[in-house]
């Protein structure tokens, strides 16, 4: 079963410094999310692509958060400039089209834990 | 603005207790409804989700919840929960139908004593 794989796991870096990672989607899926999951509290949603288009973006991801799926298939997520209060847990998850009904199921990867000090 | 409250923190209970954690949304027209569950250490795991037809889904390893559109509420139950369940339960929302992304809640950790 391929899921969703994020790569790497956990990241520590120092306060200024750029970060990325990768997460590579299931199979055949067209869309790929981005969260964030911070202690005690549920993801928050940063950005989607279908296919290669980012077709939405949080307010909290601000200018130094970018995102890109230049394929359709894996996705990076960069941060410069990392400040502490980045740290975080970083989700991708991945859907394939609507469903019927009317849905979209979508499954999340293990996460890449990022730690800024 | 679209939220999703659960009103547990933090739920002990023993095994074979019967267990409902609830979850409430802000009206927002069309509504996709899930319930994530999070074991230690592993990732997001879908239990059930709600898109449309019966209001009572059953999802995996005995959980069902129960989608109740005038209250705007989308509790989970279980009748008789293990040790194994313990865990963090996310109840998320997808307002809109198709389009957009979930809004989550802010988990509930169940404990539950052998």
């Amino acid at each position: 079963d391929t899921g969703v794989s994020q790569n790497p796991r956990h990241k520590i870096t120092k306060r200024g410094q750029n970060v990325t990672f990768r997460c590579d989607p299931i199979s055949e899926h067209n869309r790929l999310y981005w969260y964030r999951q911070t202690l005690g509290q549920g993801p928050e949603f940063l950005t989607y692509f279908q296919n290669e288009a980012q077709l939405e973006k949080s307010r909290l991801l601000s200018d130094r958060f970018s995102a890109e799926r230049p394929k359709g298939s894996f996705s990076t997520l960069e941060i410069q400039r990392t400040e502490q209060g980045d740290s975080a847990m970083y989700l991708c998850a991945s859907s394939t089209r609507t469903e019927r009904p009317i849905g979209n199921t979508i499954y999340f990867g293990e996460g890449s834990w990022l730690t800024v000090v | 603005a679209q939220s999703v409250s659960q009103h547990n923190h933090h739920v002990i209970l023993s095994e074979a207790a019967s267990l409902e954690l609830g979850c409430n949304y802000s009206y927002g027209g069309t509504v996709n409804l899930f319930w994530y569950v999070q074991y230690p250490g592993q990732h997001l795991q879908l239990l059930l989700k709600y898109f449309s037809g019966d209001p009572l889904v059953k999802g995996i390893k005995g959980f069902e919840a129960e989608f109740i559109k005038s209250k705007f509420s989308f509790n989970l139950r279980k009748p008789s929960v293990q040790w194994s369940d313990t865990a963090e339960y996310f109840c998320a929302v997808n307002y809109g139908g198709s389009q957009g992304n979930l809004i989550f809640g802010k988990g509930t950790k169940l404990s539950v004593k052998p």
